[in-house]
């Protein structure tokens, strides 16, 4: 069975220092991964994913994620961190189901500190 | 674009009525969209998956007739909860498919329904 890991419930970073947030995954076959973030009370907005090709993935507000077949992981980075930044963040992989039906990690909660 | 719009955003009413939310694609058509429940400080659990001109799929512990789903068109899909009771309070959240989209293709999420039942 497919499954996601987030092993952090949150991070905390300092406005301006690099973040990470970290994503294990279990899948058959070849993963399709995902990030999405959400706002409070908001419903989840597409970060970058992962399907082929190069490991370093660049997405949406200068975030991107390195994608690591050996590990397993999927974490997502930014070199710099805002404080609007500040989010709850969903790793997800889709099932090879081919019917796109995501499953997600826990979340990570994010919190940028001026 | 790839917009999704939930109605209504917010409800409280009372144990035992029932409630209807809406999801809607605005500018796209979508065969596919997905219902998602999520509690508080947890993730989004996938409640079922509903298909434009044919019944949902429900996720195994979802009961069909406590949650109604209805997707009558390529814009719209509906969730009913029917008979609501305080443990239905919770976040509902839809998301939908662009028609003819890859299994790479990144879902379209609305803004979610946060329901209280009183």
């Amino acid at each position: 069975a497919q499954s996601v890991a987030q092993p952090e419930d949150q991070v905390n970073v300092a406005e301006g220092n690099p973040l990470t947030v970290k994503c294990t995954y279990s899948v058959s076959g070849n993963p399709y991964l995902f990030w999405y973030v959400q706002y409070p009370n908001r419903g989840l907005q597409f970060l970058l994913k992962y399907i082929t090709g190069d490991n370093l993935v660049k997405g949406s507000y200068g975030f991107e994620a390195e994608f690591n077949k050996s590990q397993t992981s999927f974490h997502l980075k930014k070199p710099s961190a805002l404080v609007s930044d500040s989010a709850l963040y969903f790793c997800a992989v889709v099932m090879n189901t081919g019917f796109q039906k995501l499953v997600f990690g826990t979340g990570t909660r994010l919190l940028v500190s001026p | 674009g790839a917009v999704v719009s939930q109605h209504p955003s917010w409800v409280i009413c009372k144990s035992g009525t029932s409630v209807k939310i809406e999801c809607r694609s605005l500018d796209f058509q979508a065969t596919t969209m997905f219902w998602y429940r999520q509690f508080p400080k947890q993730s989004l659990m996938l409640m079922a998956t509903s298909n434009e001109g044919s019944k949902a799929t429900y996720e195994q512990g979802v009961e069909k007739d406590k949650f109604l789903i209805n997707h009558a068109s390529l814009t719209l899909s509906t969730l009913t909860v029917t008979s609501a009771h305080p443990e239905d309070s919770s976040f509902y959240i839809c998301s939908a498919i662009r028609q003819g989209a890859r299994s790479d293709q990144p879902q379209h999420f609305g803004d979610g329904t946060r329901l209280s039942i009183l």
